[in-house]
């Protein structure tokens, strides 16, 4: 069974830093890996996907690695900014097919003005 | 708007009272799913469905059904809800395209059993 756990549970910077976010999952056999972010009270958002063959995926000032062999991923904040400020969640997706989305417990950012 | 939109956006019910939820996604995509968020804000799928047939179906209570009229619709019935069954509830749906089966969610539904 899948596991996946986020490490920082919480951060919390002033604006301007560079952030790294930590995901690591037990079974490496994945198909794809998703980050979101989660506003308070709202739905999820797709940040990003990176497919099981790639090594990394960038968006903008968001940048996302994937491990699979070692099973780890990191999402990279540049310049945060105070908009930033997010539950972030990472989900790996087992297979291609409709295989449903196991999430860790999320990173909980907050971007100090 | 292309979305995934849920209705309601709150739900308060007494236990035993039957309820559902409603999805709808305009993104053309074959596959939607069901999760729950808990009280600890922790998420886990429930369903999942593709062109209207049922893919997964974790262990959820089977007061909990799924229904899909069409490939665009996946609603949720929950048959006589418990108090434990107050959570948020989300739709999500992806394509099943080629492996790059991005999920999009919707704005997610409050349930509220008292």
């Amino acid at each position: 069974k899948q596991e996946v756990t986020q490490i920082p549970a919480a951060l919390s910077v002033p604006e301007g830093e560079n952030l790294v976010l930590n995901c690591s999952f037990t079974d490496s056999a994945i198909y794809n890996l998703q980050w979101f972010r989660q506003d308070p009270g709202k739905g999820l958002t797709s940040l990003l996907l990176i497919q099981s063959s790639q090594r990394e995926q960038t968006s903008g000032r968001l940048n996302a690695s994937l491990d699979k062999s070692s099973g780890r991923s990191t999402l990279y904040i540049a310049a945060s900014q105070p908009g930033d400020s997010a539950t972030y969640l990472c989900a790996p997706q087992p297979g291609g097919g409709a295989d449903g989305l196991t999430f860790g417990k999320g990173t909980h950012l907050i971007i100090q003005p | 708007d292309t979305a995934v939109s849920q209705t309601p956006k709150y739900l308060v019910t007494q236990m035993g009272n039957d309820k559902s939820i409603k999805c709808e996604q305009n993104l053309g995509h074959d596959t939607m799913y069901w999760y729950k968020q808990d009280s600890k804000k922790f998420l886990k799928i429930m369903f999942s469905y593709n062109n209207k047939e049922l893919i997964i179906n974790e262990t959820v209570p089977n007061r909990f059904s799924p229904k899909s009229p069409d490939k665009a619709h996946l609603n949720l019935h929950i048959n006589s809800p418990e108090l434990g069954d107050s959570a948020v509830y989300f739709c999500a749906s992806s394509p099943l395209a080629g492996g790059y089966n991005e999920q999009f969610f919707g704005p997610g539904t409050r349930l509220t059993v008292l």
